[in-house]
Parts: structure tokens; sequence; C-alpha cells
């Protein structure tokens, strides 16, 4: 069955204070790995996908990267607007069905 | 563009009650999705149709749940009877197509809380 590990589970940084979010993963077969963001009360915003080893993508202060065995989403010089839960997923097997991982809280601070 | 509908928002019922939720996809959306997500968790699939078949039902309780896409379009996922840990958000979700390189657009979800 394919695993999808966050960390941290939540995160509390002073805004301006840059840090890093981890997925790590165990599948068969990757096909991609997604990121979201979900705000309270409100479903999962899409924010990238990235399909092989070394892919980066970047939209405004956030920037994800992916290896084979799991993906970084940096949050550079995050403000309180950047507070979400941030989720996870993976894409695998013939189904290309997406497993979530439980999500990193992260909460700015001004 | 008009994002996913779901409908309602919130739902509180008791225990062993049926209740139904309602979901109209991204307009030229073939793939439907539902997913539960319990607190504390990220969303679990329930189900996918592909146009007004189904193509991946394997974690959908079915002694309780159903769903369909009659015209390939709007969806409804029912319980009946509802139990205490269906307390969850459902949400539903469109794609173009199915496969890779497919992006899911979530609607707002539909809270439900059984009592």
């Amino acid at each position: 069955e394919d695993q999808v590990t966050q960390s941290p589970e939540a995160l509390r940084l002073q805004e301006g204070e840059s840090s890093s979010l981890n997925c790590s993963y165990t599948v068969s077969g990757l096909r991609g790995l997604f990121w979201y963001r979900q705000d309270p009360g409100k479903g999962p915003e899409f924010l990238f996908t990235l399909y092989s080893a070394g892919e980066e993508k970047e939209k405004e202060r956030l920037k994800a990267t992916l290896t084979k065995k799991e993906s970084f989403l940096h949050i550079t010089a995050p403000k309180p607007e950047d507070s979400a839960t941030y989720l996870c997923a993976v894409q695998a097997g013939g189904n290309n069905r997406l497993a979530f991982g439980k999500g990193n809280q992260v909460v700015v601070i001004p | 563009e008009a994002g996913v509908a779901q409908s309602p928002r919130y739902k509180i019922i008791e225990k062993r009650q049926s209740v139904a939720f309602w979901c109209n996809p991204i307009s030229g959306h073939a793939t439907l999705y539902w997913y539960q997500q319990i607190l504390g968790q990220g969303p679990k699939l329930l189900i996918q149709f592909q146009n007004n078949g189904v193509v991946d039902d394997s974690q959908l309780p079915k002694d309780r749940f159903s769903a369909e896409r009659l015209k390939g379009v709007d969806s409804t996922l029912k319980i009946q009877p509802a139990k205490l840990e269906d307390s969850a958000v459902y949400l539903c979700a469109s794609s173009l197509r199915t496969g890779t390189k497919n992006i899911q657009y979530f609607g707002a979800g539909t809270r439900l809380s059984v009592l």
C-alpha cells in the first residue's frame, strides 16, 4: 500500500522566517506528486505537481522539489497569509489514485 | 470558470439516519471523485467515476455508502444508515480525464456530524 508521511505535523513560524516541509513516500511506480493547500473550512487548492526526481517548481514564496524518496515544500520569507495546512499526495499504480498524507499545519505569526 | 459545487455545506444527523450529498463538477470534466476527510487526516478516496461509469470503488464501504452519476455530470453520495465514525468532511473533486497529469480540483466539502 502507498505510504505518505508528512513532517512536521505542525509548525509555527515568525513572519519572514523561512522553513521547509517534508513529504516522504513509499510507492510502487510513482506517476506524480502533488502539493495542495487547505484553509479551514475549505477544500484543498492545487499548488504544484512534480513528475520526476530533480524537478522543481516555484510559485511566489513557495518552492517544491522532488527526489526519489521525498519532496520538500520550501516557504521563503512567509507571510501570515501563508498560514494553512499543506497536503502532499502521490499518484501511483494503474488506477492513478491519489494517496494523501496527513498534512503540515503551518501558522505564520506577524 | 466556476469551480466544483457541493451542497449542503453542513449536515447534522443522528446515527442510523440516512443522508445524501450533491456535487456538480467543473464543466467539461469527465472524471469525478468523492473523498472522505476525517479531522486531522488527509482525504481518502471513496469512489471515482469516469463519465457515468465507476473506475474505482475499492475503498467505499458498500454496505452503507452508495454513489451515482447518472448523466455523467452531477453526482450524489448517500450514507444509509450513518454511524458515528462517518463524521467527516466529504469532498468532491473533478478532473478533465482519468490518469496522470490530470489535476484534481476540489469543492469546499460537506461537513457531516453524526450524533
